[in-house]
């Protein structure tokens, strides 16, 4: 089975900092890999989403960007944070091709506060 | 274009009793339905999915869910609530027929569950 780690898990910066938010994933290769943004503890917000190394989709056009260096390592970054940015940052992957009937495996989350 | 809602922004119920949370979907093609439940600060777990067969799906912690096509429903039950069962409930849909893998969430349900 997969396991997802983030790191780091809390993290407070001021206005206009830069950001990197890392996850890695275990147990299974060649996954599809997620950002979500979950604000005020409800609805997900998909940011971005990749399905191999290098190969990055946005879902909103924002200040954030992702990267893929390795075939399990999804970053997550910033040059700027705005107030806005603010939230609880959860990683995903679930499992690629044939096999992937849709759900979802998640990390433990980074919740951000942007002072 | 998929879609799922989740009518009811939170739940109550007393220990003991049954409980549902209710969720209704609407996709092109065939679905797939999942369920998935956030304690707080936690990331989301996966508890069941539904993609074909048996209408009644049965998933971790003693919950089950109903996929039911005419109603284009898919709640999630369970026969005797728990305390330890309050947290943030989210279905999801992946539409077979849409050509993408990602699955729609919904803005999530709060269950309660008094002693």
């Amino acid at each position: 089975s997969q396991t997802i780690h983030q790191w780091p898990a809390t993290l407070v910066q001021p206005v206009g900092s830069p950001l990197s938010l890392e996850c890695t994933v275990e147990g299974t290769s060649n996954p599809n890999l997620y950002w979500y943004r979950q604000a005020a503890g409800r609805g997900l917000q998909l940011l971005f989403y990749s399905v191999g190394i290098g190969q990055i989709s946005s879902e909103v056009p924002q200040n954030l960007s992702a990267s893929r260096p390795q075939d399990r390592q999804f970053i997550l970054s910033s040059k700027k944070l705005l107030l806005s940015d603010s939230g609880f940052y959860l990683c995903a992957c679930s499992y690629p091709g044939p096999s992937n009937t849709g759900e979802l495996f998640f990390g433990e989350g980074s919740r951000l506060t942007v002072l | 274009a998929q879609s799922v809602a989740q009518p009811e922004d939170q739940v109550n119920v007393a220990e003991g009793n049954p409980l549902t949370v209710k969720c209704t979907y609407s996709v092109s093609g065939n679905p797939y339905l999942f369920w998935y439940v956030q304690y707080p600060n936690r990331g989301l777990q996966f508890l069941l999915k539904y993609i074909t067969g048996d209408n009644l799906v049965k998933g971790s912690y003693g919950f089950e869910a109903e996929f039911n096509k005419s109603q284009t429903s898919f709640h999630l039950k369970k026969p005797s609530a728990l305390v330890s069962d309050s947290a943030l409930y989210f279905c999801a849909v992946r539409d077979l027929a849409g050509g993408s893998y990602i699955p729609t969430f919904g803005r999530g349900t709060s269950l309660i569950v008094h002693p």
